[in-house]
């Protein structure tokens, strides 16, 4: 059984400051996703990694995978006040996601 | 297009009834799963759909979780006998295909409070 370990679990940063989130899954898997929670609401898609290398970036969040650790990464850039929220790595296996604990991001002044 | 619409946004029960959650996939949509997102136990697959049936339902917690979906579309996740444990949000999520070549699409939610 695929299991996926995300930490920090909870994040308090200052504006401008840069971090990364991690994510670590256990068994060989097709992909790895990165979703944004905001309270109350469902997840949105923020990046699809498919292969070992891959990187993606969009606005002052990159992403990026390597499936031979078994690991991908969230970095955030400059961080702003809009980024609050919770972020979930999921991990494909047998037709499911599997999901980690999720980063609750708290960005301040 | 339309997404991924679930029915009600928010459900209040009291314990021992049952409740039924509808899930409408985005049209032509094949693939079709349930989750669960509560705060002891975070985001959990519950069963997935292709097509009509059901190859996967190893995330139904008990025998009073059960869920059916009907010409290829609409899905119901019916809960006998709410427990308070069962409160909890009901993501659904649907996808064109398999997870390993389809990115999978989530609805609102349905916030179930059990009494």
């Amino acid at each position: 059984e695929l299991k996926v370990e995300q930490n920090p679990l909870f994040l308090s940063m200052q504006e401008g400051k840069n971090y990364t989130i991690y994510c670590n899954y256990s068994t060989t898997s097709d992909r790895l996703y990165w979703y944004r929670q905001d309270p109350g609401k469902s997840l949105e898609s923020l990046f699809v990694l498919l292969s070992n290398g891959a990187v993606k970036q969009e606005g002052r969040l990159m992403a990026s995978l390597d499936t031979k650790a078994r690991l991908s990464t969230l970095h955030i850039t400059a961080a702003v006040h809009d980024l609050s929220a919770t972020y979930f790595c999921a991990a494909t296996y047998t037709d499911k996601l599997i999901f980690g604990t999720g980063t609750r991001l708290q960005v301040f002044p | 297009g339309a997404g991924v619409s679930q029915s009600p946004s928010n459900k209040v029960t009291e314990k021992g009834k049952d409740v039924e959650l509808r899930c409408d996939p985005i049209s032509g949509h094949t693939a079709l799963y349930w989750y669960r997102q509560s705060l002891g136990q975070g985001l959990e697959f519950l069963i997935y759909f292709q097509g009509n049936s059901a190859p996967d339902k190893s995330g139904l917690p008990s025998d009073r979780f059960s869920a059916e979906r009907t010409g290829g579309s609409v899905s119901t996740l019916t809960i006998q006998r709410t427990q308070q444990e069962d409160s909890a949000v009901y993501l659904c999520a649907s996808s064109s295909g398999a997870l390993s070549y389809n990115e999978q699409f989530f609805g609102p939610g349905t916030r179930l409070t059990v009494l």
